[in-house]
């Protein structure tokens, strides 16, 4: 079945610098990937997503890039500010089994 | 359009009682997830439901728990006789149609004493 890996596990960075989420999945058939924000005590936010017949978009300061033929896709986050920090999630859906395939998170500190 | 509704937001039960959780989906939104989290942790698939139908529930044990989506109402996650291990937070998302954005509910927190 699909297999979703997601680095690192924690990621901290200064203020006003960028970081990068990275994620890999296992079955090539995978055709959407979301990723989402969790904050401390709430549900997981919907920040960005990206089907497999594009390879890049962006959302002002938030940029998602896939590449199908290494089955990886990453998050880019520019010009972080503090209400950056969260856990990050990402998720592959497999059309097969209608579901959701998500990392095991990143946990984002932003450094004042 | 209110978002996905989640209640309670907390609910404390004690070891063999039943737990009932209640999701309202947005509107216009006939398909249902059930995740469960614990502390520090991702997302565990539960359960996906569409109105009237479990479509999967391979990630929901087999004993205790069941879930439900009825034609009028929200959808429940019941957990009979819950033990100390049943303490996680439960996430309930839903989406117009498969393979698109899922929104998820605050969450509710069980906790069994």
């Amino acid at each position: 079945g699909e297999n979703v890996e997601q680095h690192p596990s924690t990621l901290s960075v200064q203020e006003g610098d960028s970081a990068v989420i990275k994620c890999t999945y296992s079955d090539s058939a995978s055709n959407y990937f979301p990723w989402y924000k969790q904050e401390l005590g709430k549900g997981p936010q919907l920040i960005i997503d990206i089907r497999s017949n594009v390879g890049e978009k962006k959302d002002q300061r938030i940029a998602v890039t896939l590449n199908k033929t290494a089955k990886h896709f990453s998050l880019h986050i520019t010009e972080t500010q503090p209400e950056d920090s969260a856990v990050y999630f990402c998720a592959a859906f497999l059309d097969s089994n209608y579901q959701l395939i998500w990392g095991a998170g990143t946990k984002l500190i932003i450094k004042p | 359009n209110a978002g996905v509704m989640q209640n309670p937001r907390h609910l404390v039960r004690r070891r063999g009682q039943e737990a009932r959780l209640r999701c309202s989906p947005m509107k216009g939104h006939s398909h249902v997830y059930w995740y469960r989290q614990l502390p520090e942790e991702g997302l565990k698939f539960m359960v996906y439901l569409q109105k009237e139908n479990i479509i999967d529930e391979s990630g929901m044990p087999k004993e205790r728990f069941s879930a439900e989506f009825p034609k009028e109402g929200p959808s429940i996650l019941r957990i009979q006789q819950v033990v100390r291990g049943d303490s996680a937070a439960y996430f309930c998302a839903s989406s117009p149609t498969v393979n698109t954005e899922a929104f998820f509910g605050q969450g509710t927190r069980l906790t069994v004493v």
